[in-house]
């Protein structure tokens, strides 16, 4: 069964504090791992899509990594508008997806 | 472009009754599925369609019933309300009918049965 596990469940930062959040994933012949964000009340909004260990992309204070096993968010830096939670989700190789639980993080000024 | 649209934005049901959550999309997307969020767990997929007059079950699809009737409309109706769909649903859409890319998220709809 494919599954998705994000820690940890909650992160609490200082304005300035660097930090990562990880996502352990086991699926069928991963196709993708996609990072969204999520503010309170709000659908989640894309961030990356990560295809290949290796691989890696950023995004202002934001970049992601890609191992065979998981994969992490690394928050450089960050801001009190970076406060929001981060989900992760694999596709396996019959596209179906599979969301983790995330991480809320809150960075305070 | 309005993205994903979705109304209502909030809904209290009693058991038994039924509704139809609205959701639509302005940006041509072949896919669109329906999401249910419950605390501490991910992202359910309740049920999706990759075109116009193609719809498939996700891992959580009891209760729910839904159609697409065109490229942008993706209506979700719950047929019997139950405590137990207490949740908060989005729908999303996806550029490409046969791979999931990016998914575009709604705003959500809150839902409450008593």
């Amino acid at each position: 069964e494919d599954q998705v596990t994000q820690s940890p469940e909650a992160l609490r930062l200082q304005e300035g504090e660097s930090s990562s959040l990880n996502c352990s994933y086991t699926v069928s012949g991963l196709r993708g791992l996609f990072w969204y964000r999520q503010d309170p009340g709000k659908g989640p909004e894309f961030l990356f899509t990560l295809y290949s260990a290796g691989e890696e992309k950023e995004k202002e204070r934001l970049k992601a990594t890609l191992t065979k096993k998981e994969s992490f968010l690394h928050i450089t830096a960050p801001k009190p508008e970076d406060s929001a939670t981060y989900l992760c989700a694999a596709r396996s190789n019959d596209y179906k997806l599979s969301f983790g639980a995330g991480t809320t993080v809150t960075v305070r000024a | 472009n309005a993205g994903v649209t979705q109304t209502p934005k909030f809904q209290v049901l009693k058991t038994g009754q039924s509704m139809t959550l609205q959701c639509a999309q302005d940006m041509n997307h072949e896919y669109m599925s329906w999401y249910r969020q419950d605390p501490g767990m991910g992202l359910r997929l309740i049920h999706y369609s990759v075109g116009a007059g193609i719809t498939d079950q996700g891992e959580v699809p009891n209760g729910y019933n839904v159609s697409r009737s065109t490229t942008e409309d993706f209506p979700l109706r719950l047929l019997s309300a139950a405590p137990s769909q207490t949740s908060v649903y989005f729908c999303a859409s996806s550029y490409s009918g046969q791979v999931i890319d990016e998914q575009y998220f709604g705003p959500g709809t809150r839902l409450t049965v008593t």
